[in-house]
């Protein structure tokens, strides 16, 4: 019962670098969504996806891109990371736009 | 600017007291509203959601929602030291139900 996997766990990136962060579901969710979460802050929104090939931006979409391929899988990439994304990163998937999201355990980031 | 207003706290209650937190959203429209765990350095996770007027009682956990005065509230009755974390409030937004729109958060502490 794996609900939605996100890998890696931990990163810590050097300015400039890129990278992909990994989320999937198991569930058949068609709803998929990316947020970061700053140190005693809420969530924000990066990107969303309501199916397969099909993309949107959140609140805070700069310096990212995601693509979905799949039902199951939702990548977040990172180009050229800079300090300010430094973050924890959560991946959440629901049935639909109204109704729960489930969350993965988040990928923690670091920008050096 | 659709906005879900929480008292950040810290919100301090002896243990076996109600705690209560509440919420506040600015779109009339919305229609579905849910309450989010999140112990530190973890993920948020589901509590409870609600969908009509009036209350939601799930074990200690009470959710109600009075859409006229726009607020949803969260009470936990007999609270545990394990209750101590944030809690997220979500709504979502009648012209986006993409998405959800999210508290900051309630730190809540309950001293044994």
């Amino acid at each position: 019962n794996a609900g939605v996997t996100q890998t890696p766990k931990f990163r810590i990136l050097k300015i400039g670098q890129s990278m992909t962060l990994q989320c999937t579901q198991d569930m058949n969710h068609n709803y998929m969504y990316w947020y970061r979460q700053d140190p005693g802050m809420g969530l924000k929104l990066i990107y969303y996806s309501v199916g397969a090939g099909i993309t949107d931006k959140g609140e805070v979409p700069n310096g990212y891109n995601v693509s979905r391929s799949t039902t199951e899988d939702f990548p977040l990439r990172l180009e050229l990371a800079a300090p300010s994304q430094t973050s924890v990163y959560f991946c959440a998937s629901s049935q639909g736009g109204g109704q729960p999201q489930h969350f993965g355990d988040g990928t923690r980031l670091s920008i050096l | 600017q659709k906005e879900v207003e929480q008292n950040s706290g810290p919100l301090s209650v002896p243990e076996g007291a109600i705690a209560s937190l509440n919420c506040t959203y600015s779109d009339r429209g919305s229609q579905s509203f849910f309450w989010y765990r999140q112990y530190s350095g973890k993920s948020p996770e589901l509590i409870m959601f609600i969908y009509s007027n009036g209350d939601k009682e799930d074990g200690r956990f009470t959710a109600q929602l009075n859409k006229a005065s726009q607020y949803v509230s969260l009470l936990i009755r007999d609270s545990q030291p394990s209750d101590s974390a944030t809690y997220l409030c979500a709504v979502n937004g009648e012209d986006s139900n993409y998405q959800l729109i999210w508290g900051a958060g309630t730190k809540l502490i309950i001293k044994p």
